[in-house]
């Protein structure tokens, strides 16, 4: 069975760029998640979605963060336009709901870095 | 709030020799507690959780963890440590019926031969 993947697995762009990452979970996980990972931090919480509704995204940075789960399958991380300090590891993960018992299964990250 | 603690940064030991890692969480209620492995470039991958019942929890790789209420602690080990345990291992702490978790800052093992 397939895991979380998430393209691209690199981007370099300049700042004031927009940038986009794609996330395709597991099938049949209800659940997503996008996290935030700065360098030697844990991951943090940006947006949750419960299949097309995003239920939890109080995290994310309105202003230049948007998120969409058309069809309650796939999702996309936007930044626009992109800063310095979005330079992170972007982490997608999915699982079947039902609460925090479940287990939450993490595709490998996107690596964003601005220049 | 809920908060993680993981007090050690880096992490080094020899192949062969046991290993414990030290989690303490902050959480008002009881916690559902987690230990993720991080090898680079790679995504988190779940070695244990621990949610009720029995406080020594086994998981994958030979790892067991020790929920221990007074301390409020969680802390991971490994009675031999193999070269391919070199990662960075992370404790999480979720809250019961909010689908989240809180992550520390994690630890990263090096392991030499």
């Amino acid at each position: 069975e397939a895991g979380v993947v998430q393209s691209p697995r690199y981007k370099i762009i300049e700042k004031k760029q927009p940038v986009a990452f794609w996330c395709n979970p597991i099938s049949g996980h209800n659940t997503l998640y996008w996290y935030l990972q700065n360098l030697g931090q844990g991951p943090e919480l940006l947006i949750r979605y419960e299949n097309e509704e995003a239920v939890d995204d109080s995290q994310l940075p309105k202003d230049r963060f948007s998120a969409e789960r058309l069809k309650g399958v796939d999702s996309t991380l936007k930044i626009q336009p992109a800063e310095l300090g979005d330079s992170a590891v972007y982490l997608c993960a999915s699982s079947t709901g039902q609460g925090t018992a479940n287990e939450q299964f993490f595709g490998p990250g996107t690596r964003l870095t601005v220049l | 709030a809920q908060s993680v603690t993981q007090p050690d940064i880096h992490i080094t030991v020899s192949e062969g020799a046991s290993l414990e890692l030290r989690c303490n969480y902050s959480y008002g209620a009881t916690p559902y507690l987690f230990w993720y492995v991080q090898s680079p470039g790679q995504g988190l991958q779940l070695l244990l959780k621990y949610f009720s019942g029995d406080t020594l929890v086994q998981g994958i790789k030979g790892f067991e963890a020790e929920f221990k209420r007074s301390q409020s602690s969680f802390n991971l080990r490994k009675p031999s440590v193999h070269w391919s345990d070199a990662a960075e291992y992370f404790c999480a702490v979720g809250a019961w019926g909010t689908d989240k978790l809180i992550f520390g800052t994690g630890t990263r093992l090096q392991v030499f031969p």
